[in-house]
């Protein structure tokens, strides 16, 4: 069966780096891309990123250009999303999901990662 | 930015009884619309794309209708399982934007 399993928990401190994980199971990891959305207290989901499992290309939200990075391993069929320049507008929960290939949406998600910045 | 708006907020049902969710774009999204349940602590799941398809293993009862701008999630008679928050997706523009997600609750 598909399962998306994401790393623990994080606290971090304004100006420090994060990067999370999420090992993919149960099918062809480079016939998907891998996405992440987060969602911040008491606000919507909302679209991180995208990275393709076949070839490592990438789209970026708007808001993160330039403070995310999305990679990928396929020889253990993980993503990674490292996000710098932490603010506390950062903390969140960060789910990855498996994304495409016939519609640009998530049809399985990680458990979710939270994403804690405090100084 | 494609916003999408939905309603109620919370809808509070009995067991057995009929859920109807609603959700809005602010501009037309084709049957780009995609609905998905979340739990506390767990993962959201996928329950209906294109609108109106249903996901692998998604029971019948979960239904799914509209076009353009307007969309309705129907759970037709609410389980215990079911009882969870909401959230529609429009996937017309590309990268997607979410609801604000909405609550169906035990009455």
């Amino acid at each position: 069966q598909v399962e998306l399993v994401q790393s623990g928990a994080e606290v971090k401190k304004p100006g420090a780096s994060v990067t999370l994980s999420c090992k993919a199971s149960g099918y062809t990891f480079t016939n998907y891309g891998v996405s992440w959305v987060r969602q911040a207290p008491g606000q919507r989901l909302e679209y991180v990123g995208w990275i393709s499992g076949y070839n490592g290309k990438t789209d970026y939200a708007r808001n993160f250009q330039g403070r995310v990075t999305m990679t990928t391993d396929t020889s253990t069929n993980t993503a990674y999303m490292e996000l710098r320049s932490l603010s506390s507008d950062d903390t969140a929960v960060y789910y990855c999901g498996r994304w495409g290939p016939l519609y640009p949406l998530i049809d399985y998600w990680g458990q979710g990662t939270l994403v804690t910045v405090s100084s | 930015e494609i916003v999408m708006t939905q309603s109620p907020a919370t809808l509070s049902v009995s067991p057995g009884e009929r859920a109807t969710l609603s959700c809005r774009a602010s501009q037309s999204v084709s049957s780009n619309l995609a609905w998905y349940q979340h739990k506390p602590g767990q993962a959201p799941r996928l329950l209906i794309y294109g609108a109106s398809t249903r996901a692998t293993g998604i029971p019948a009862r979960f239904s799914g209708s509209g076009s353009g701008t307007e969309f309705t999630l129907t759970i037709s008679s609410l389980q215990s399982e079911d009882f969870a928050v909401y959230y529609c997706q429009q996937y017309d523009d590309w990268r997607g934007t979410f609801g604000q997600g909405a609550k169906v609750e035990i009455k």
